[in-house]
């Protein structure tokens, strides 16, 4: 297990588009988190699971924002009909319920809206 | 709502001087408390948590509650400290932490041969 992989790495897209982001968490653990970073700021909370299920979403997450963890293993993010304000670094991160706190981090996957 | 404040952007120190990174924090219940690290090029990564009371790379944490505060530091700074560094509160439920994250903005360590 090499840890949390992302991907894609980066990704550049006009407004309007719809992009998607994949996470793959490392196997044991089953929480899976998605982070939002935006240049000189700390990570953002966007959304978090628990196996499959997504207990708890930003107030901050738009509409157009949706993510997925169909089997409790792999997670997907998906934006719709993207805005220049979306441009970030989208995180992801996985821990072991009983050692909620200590995330392991993915290298992200960086958004640039033209 | 939790808050974290990390006030200094940029902290520079010489090799082998004490370091202090500062991080204080605004919540009412018993939050935990971590500190996150990121060098260049690395994913970011988890340094120590509060309830550890560890030292990891020489570095401690302790939490204060009075003055709502977990500053971070070391006696000796390393060339190899040089990262970013992130406070970071997490809500605690039943003894057990919550486990999402609010993030302060970060301190740049340099750490001058």
């Amino acid at each position: 297990d090499t840890g949390v992989s992302q991907n894609p790495r980066h990704k550049i897209t006009k407004r309007g588009q719809n992009v998607t982001f994949r996470c793959d968490p490392i196997s044991e653990h089953n929480r899976l988190y998605w982070y939002r970073q935006t240049l000189g700021q700390g990570p953002e909370f966007l959304t978090y699971f628990q196996n499959e299920a997504q207990l708890e979403k930003s107030r901050l997450l738009s509409d157009r924002f949706s993510a997925e963890r169909p089997k409790g293993s792999f997670s997907t993010l998906e934006i719709q009909r993207t805005e220049q304000g979306d441009s970030a670094m989208y995180l992801c991160a996985s821990s072991f319920r009983e050692r909620a706190g200590e995330l392991f981090f993915g290298e992200g996957s960086r958004l640039t809206v033209l | 709502a939790q808050r974290v404040t990390q006030p200094e952007k940029l902290l520079s120190v010489f090799k082998g001087a004490p370091v202090e990174l500062k991080c204080n924090y605004s919540y009412s219940g018993s939050p935990e408390l971590f500190w996150y690290v990121q060098y260049s090029r690395q994913r970011l990564q988890l340094l120590l948590r509060h309830i550890s009371r560890e030292s990891i790379k020489g570095f401690t944490a302790d939490l204060n509650k009075g003055e709502t505060s977990f500053h971070l530091k070391k006696p000796f700074a390393q060339e190899e400290d040089s990262a970013m560094y992130y406070c970071a509160l997490s809500l605690v439920a039943g003894g057990t932490s919550y486990g999402k994250l609010t993030f302060g903005q970060g301190t740049i360590l340099t750490v001058h041969p």
